[in-house]
């Protein structure tokens, strides 16, 4: 079965500072994975996704994630963090060829401070 | 597109009462899924559809929940009787079928039950 770790329930950056949010799976076998973006009282938001293709994948509002197959892990990046950023992160997965399940990490909240 | 559309977006409703909570998927999605999130057990994947047929409800968590997709455009989520502990947003999410596709979630539906 699929599981994720976020490292980090809150993380904490300064405006313009680089954002890393950490993210670690279980899979069996190859994963899809996704990062998923939620703002207050809305639903989430697909910010980008792996699928095997190239494991440096790019999403919107300029972040970035690695696939890093030995490492198992997925950390979403951002190099300057906008105050709009602030949100909650959730990273999630599947299986390739498995049932349609996303499992979802528990989230990172990210603040950003002025 | 006008996205997933979930009603009511707030219920309050009393221990022991009926709950139906809605969702209309965007168009041309053949999948649908029913997600629970708490502050204590994050985002919990509750039942899922593929072409208006249930296809795993492991994640009901009583008898008390059940879940019905009439046709590809409406779902409904029940609760009977409602209890203190389903207090929850409830969201719905749609989309393509196959493991890489993305989900897109409906608004939410925020559940007190007093």
């Amino acid at each position: 079965a699929q599981s994720v770790t976020q490292l980090g329930s809150h993380v904490s950056v300064s405006e313009g500072a680089l954002v890393l949010l950490r993210c670690n799976y279980s899979s069996s076998v190859p994963p899809y994975l996704f990062w998923y973006v939620q703002y207050p009282n809305q639903g989430l938001q697909l910010l980008l996704k792996y699928t095997s293709a190239a494991t440096l994948v790019k999403g919107i509002n300029g972040f970035e994630a690695e696939f890093k197959k030995s490492e198992t892990s997925f950390h979403l990046t951002k190099p300057s963090a906008h105050m709009s950023d602030a949100a909650e992160y959730f990273c999630a997965v599947s299986e390739v060829g498995g049932a349609q399940k996303l499992v979802f990490g528990q989230g990172t909240r990210l603040t950003i401070n002025p | 597109d006008a996205g997933v559309i979930q009603s009511p977006r707030h219920e309050v409703t009393e221990m022991g009462q009926e709950v139906t909570l809605r969702c209309k998927p965007i168009s041309g999605h053949n999948s649908l899924f029913w997600y629970r999130q708490t502050m204590m057990r994050g985002l919990e994947l509750l039942i899922y559809f593929n072409n208006n047929v249930p296809i795993d409800d492991s994640g009901m968590p009583e008898d008390r929940f059940s879940a019905k997709m009439p046709n590809a455009s409406f779902s409904t989520l029940k609760i009977q009787p409602s209890e203190p502990r389903d207090s929850a947003v409830y969201f719905c999410a749609s989309s393509f079928t196959g493991g890489h596709s993305p989900l897109h979630f409906g608004n939410g539906t925020r559940l007190t039950v007093t």
